[in-house]
């Protein structure tokens, strides 16, 4: 059974760097057949796509973050990962990651993890 | 961007009640919507893709239709553990994006 659990710190300072990782157990992320993503939903608020990635490191982002985005991949580690930079008190969400099948639908999503930003 | 529309955007229904959820995209999608069922705390759970299509081990009480810009999701009858909150996504483009999310109550 796949598995995507999210990870890294719950708490950024204003201006810095929110970095999460996603580790994938149960499937390789190397898959040619799968895109991974990442997608947050602030509190009391809807769902938000922020970005996806191949495992060959083909990405595209959302335009409203693409200035702030970087997601990268591990494939030694089966793992994908998010930057953030500039945040701010609207960067406020629960992450989750997910993995992206054909046609584009998001099939397993991790539990999420909240992130708050505060100094 | 695609903006996506549900309504309503919360309902009250009771067990065996059927119950039906309106998705509308701003521009014609094809048949590239998705459905997804989120409980407080847990991971979103897919039950609809391509529209219509029932993703492996989603109950047959789930259905969905529609094509272009207007979809539906339909709960047949409503069992206790269906009451969450639903949220389309269409996938035609990106950004995908989600439509505000409906959330179903108990009566």
């Amino acid at each position: 059974q796949l598995q995507l659990q999210e990870s890294g710190p719950g708490l950024v300072k204003p201006s810095e760097t929110l970095s999460l990782t996603c580790t994938v157990s149960g499937g390789s992320i190397s898959s040619t057949s799968y895109y991974w993503g990442w997608i947050r939903q602030p509190p009391g608020k809807g769902l938000e796509w922020i970005g996806s990635i191949y495992y060959s490191g083909n990405t595209y982002y959302n335009p409203s973050l693409k200035s702030r985005i970087t997601i990268s991949v591990d494939t030694s580690k089966n793992q994908f990962s998010l930057k953030l930079s500039s945040v701010t008190a609207a960067d406020t969400a629960v992450y989750y990651c997910a993995r992206r099948k054909n046609p584009p639908n998001f099939d397993y999503w991790g539990q999420g993890t909240l992130v708050t930003v505060s100094s | 961007d695609i903006p996506m529309t549900q309504s309503p955007s919360s309902l009250s229904a009771s067990v065996g009640d059927r119950v039906t959820i309106t998705c509308r995209a701003s521009q014609s999608i094809s048949t590239y919507l998705n459905w997804y069922q989120h409980k407080p705390g847990k991971a979103p759970k897919l039950l609809i893709y391509a529209a219509s299509s029932l993703q492996t081990g989603v109950p047959s009480s789930f259905s969905g239709s529609g094509s272009g810009t207007d979809f539906t999701l339909t709960i047949s009858s409503l069992q206790p553990e269906d009451f969450a909150t639903y949220y389309c996504q269409q996938s035609y483009s990106t950004p995908y994006t989600f439509g505000q999310g409906t959330k179903v109550e108990i009566k």
